[in-house]
């Protein structure tokens, strides 16, 4: 199993700064994983983060609205740019362990 | 493409059974089961691969269908624990995972 702890656990920002969200693993991994969940919906991944390479990103999300940084194998970061109330949701980071997926408990950011 | 879940809710009283698909434009090969309560994580339920045997977990299994790129989830004699929201998901062994539209199950006494 792994655990994961994200912070910080909710935010409420102003429109056109940035919000940095912190993922913690307490084993080494390959790949972390960024998905953001609106209210209501599915999560939706933004993208994979691998270690000593840039991330990966999903169609519709960009690296300049969210930079993301892979240090090393047990810690990531993703960061919210220049953010709009449409930015408002729960951010959460994964890992996979023998097949499973964890997930951090998420951000809950509100953007006012 | 995000897989497909149907139906997209489900309203139950303890006992009963209910049943969860997830159709898939592309073709399998693995599909994850997850369920996620109001303010939390999603929590895994269980894994099928391709060309696997039918998992269950508890009295929660499911099946993987790959000729229909399908599967579904069973839930009998449901509980009222067994409330929440449940997303199937497709990944390649490695690979990102891909979550469904979701189903949002409530079991009332």
């Amino acid at each position: 199993s792994a655990v994961i702890s994200q912070k910080p656990s909710r935010d409420i920002c102003q429109r056109g700064t940035s919000l940095t969200i912190q993922c913690q693993v307490d084993s080494q991994v390959t790949m972390m994983f960024w998905y953001r969940q609106q209210p209501g919906q599915s999560l939706t991944l933004i993208a994979t983060a691998n270690q000593g390479s840039e991330a990966t990103y999903e169609s519709g999300f960009v690296i300049d609205k969210f930079p993301i940084s892979r240090p090393n194998l047990t810690f990531s970061t993703l960061t919210v740019s220049n953010m709009s109330p449409e930015d408002s949701s729960i951010y959460l980071c994964s890992v996979y362990s023998n097949t499973e997926a964890f997930f951090g408990q998420g951000t809950r950011l509100t953007v006012v | 493409q995000q897989p497909v879940q149907s139906p997209q809710a489900v309203i139950l009283r303890e006992g009963e059974d209910a049943v969860i698909n997830c159709s898939s434009s592309k073709a399998l090969y693995s599909v994850h089961w997850y369920r996620q309560k109001h303010g939390e994580a999603p929590v895994f339920l269980m894994i099928l691969l391709k060309g696997g045997e039918q998992m269950r977990h508890e009295k929660i299994s499911a099946s993987f269908n790959e000729k229909k790129q399908q599967s579904s989830l069973y839930l009998t004699a449901s509980q009222l624990s067994y409330s929440g929201t449940y997303f199937c998901g497709l990944a390649r062994f490695g690979d990102k995972l891909i979550f469904g539209t979701g189903t949002r199950l409530q079991v009332f006494p």
